[in-house]
């Protein structure tokens, strides 16, 4: 089975411009959950996906969105772009609802704001 | 709410040494608890996990960690490290019935030296 896929892999924008990441989870995985990655901040929570609805959110501002098509596919946006916002966004796969079935990482999407 | 809190960002042994990372989580439910592993320019994999039953689970590569629900902590061994164990380790809990949210620690650098 071919593994998670996020696409683009790198991603350099300037401050206020908007964004869009895309995350194709594995084969039969209908949970796809995203985070934001920073050197001493670790991985943190943006949101997960079930079947096309949002089941959780982490807290994030509201710039920072996201959605799930029918074919289990995920997008991530982010509007407005800041600064800070400079981070890997990792995209994970499950398939199951819960925390009892593992998560598979993709490679991520290196973002930097100028 | 959930936290996880690893102890040691950085540690150094040399090779064929002993080592623990340690992870620390607070949650006013119960949880799955969970050990990633990022190795350099790889995604993340998972190492280990605690769903129920022993307390004490094993990686095929010679990693172990004991769950500890008195002291919350989740701590992870190896007796015996190798320079390709190199690498990020995360520690992550998901609390049960909740989806796939997972909360990570800030992560462990282990630097094997030779």
């Amino acid at each position: 089975k071919a593994g998670v896929t996020q696409t683009p892999r790198y991603l350099i924008k300037t401050r206020g411009q908007q964004v869009t990441l895309s995350c194709s989870p594995i084969s039969g995985h209908r949970s796809v959950s995203w985070y934001q990655q920073t050197p001493g901040q670790g991985l943190q929570f943006l949101f997960e996906y079930f079947s096309e609805t949002q089941r959780n959110k982490g807290n994030f501002p509201g710039r920072f969105s996201g959605r799930q098509f029918s074919n289990s596919r995920s997008e991530m946006n982010v509007s407005t772009l800041e600064l800070g916002d400079s981070a890997l966004y990792l995209c994970a796969s499950s398939p199951g609802p819960t925390g009892y079935n593992e998560q598979f990482f993709g490679p991520g999407t290196r973002l930097t704001v100028l | 709410a959930q936290s996880v809190t690893q102890l040691d960002s950085q540690v150094p042994v040399f090779e064929e040494a002993p080592v623990e990372l340690r992870c620390n989580y607070s949650s006013s439910v119960s949880v799955y608890l969970f050990w990633y592993v990022q190795y350099p320019n790889q995604g993340l994999q998972l190492l280990l996990k605690y769903l129920s039953g022993s307390t004490l689970v094993e990686s095929i590569n010679g990693f172990e960690a004991e769950f500890n629900k008195s002291q919350t902590s989740f701590h992870l061994r190896k007796p015996s490290v190798h320079i390709s164990d190199t690498a990020e380790y995360f520690c992550a809990v998901s609390p049960l019935r909740t989806g796939n949210q997972f909360y990570f620690g800030t992560g462990t650098s282990l630097t094997v030296i030779p």
